[in-house]
């Protein structure tokens, strides 16, 4: 079984400044790790994903993710945050080996950005 | 314009009501799942569908229930068995390819009980 632990549930943060979003997991086989946004009242988009390959991925927005293994971490960062970036964001990871594609969330990361 | 619809936006239910919530996709994928959203908790599946005519149960399907009669559509029953169905309810669909799913989902629909 898996589980995802978003360290934290606010980050408050002034426009132009950088952000790290933190999400560790816990997954007795590999995965796959996914970070998502939500605006209020809104679905939720992907904004990037790790497969395989290069431990950095880059994603929509300026966004990007390192995934670290040796810590299961996939920690979410922007250089310089804009007013539209506040929204929740949600890490989720999938069991590699799994024949669903089912998801595993985080509670979630509220990003506010202040002028 | 492709994508993935959820109606109504918003729904009441009264006390004892069953209440069907909507999700069409025309984005031809195979996998369709239902996720519960409460505040401060994520989302918890409640159930997915791999192919037409057969689905599963996710973590929370009490009080819920679901069909998969077209590939295109996905629909969600709130029965009066979930004691608590306040909640925003999103629809999810996915494509396979190779070994990875990646999920895309709707706009979602609030519940709110009169």
């Amino acid at each position: 079984a898996q589980s995802v632990t978003q360290l934290d549930s606010q980050v408050p943060v002034f426009e132009e400044a950088p952000v790290e979003l933190r999400c560790n997991y816990s997954s007795s086989v590999s995965v796959y790790l996914f970070w998502y946004v939500q605006y209020p009242n809104q679905g939720l988009q992907l904004l990037l994903k790790y497969l395989s390959g290069s431990t950095l991925v880059k994603g929509i927005n300026g966004f990007e993710a390192e995934f670290n293994k040796s810590q299961t971490s996939f920690h979410l960062r922007k250089p310089s945050v804009h007013i539209s970036d506040t929204a929740e964001y949600f890490c989720a990871v999938s069991d590699r080996g799994s024949n669903t594609g089912k998801l595993i969330f985080g509670q979630g990361t509220t990003l506010q950005v202040k002028p | 314009d492709g994508g993935i619809t959820q109606s109504p936006k918003y729904l009441f239910r009264k006390e004892g009501q069953n209440v069907t919530l909507s999700c069409e996709q025309n984005l031809n994928h195979d996998a369709m799942y239902w996720y519960r959203q409460d505040p401060g908790q994520g989302l918890r599946l409640i159930y997915y569908s791999q192919i037409v005519n057969d689905f599963q149960k996710g973590d929370i399907a009490e009080g819920y229930s679901v069909s998969r009669e077209k590939k295109e559509s996905f629909p969600l029953t709130v029965t009066s068995a979930q004691k608590n169905p306040t909640a925003f309810y999103l629809c999810a669909s996915s494509i396979r390819i190779g070994h990875q799913e990646t999920q895309y989902f709707g706009p979602g629909t609030r519940l709110l009980v009169l």
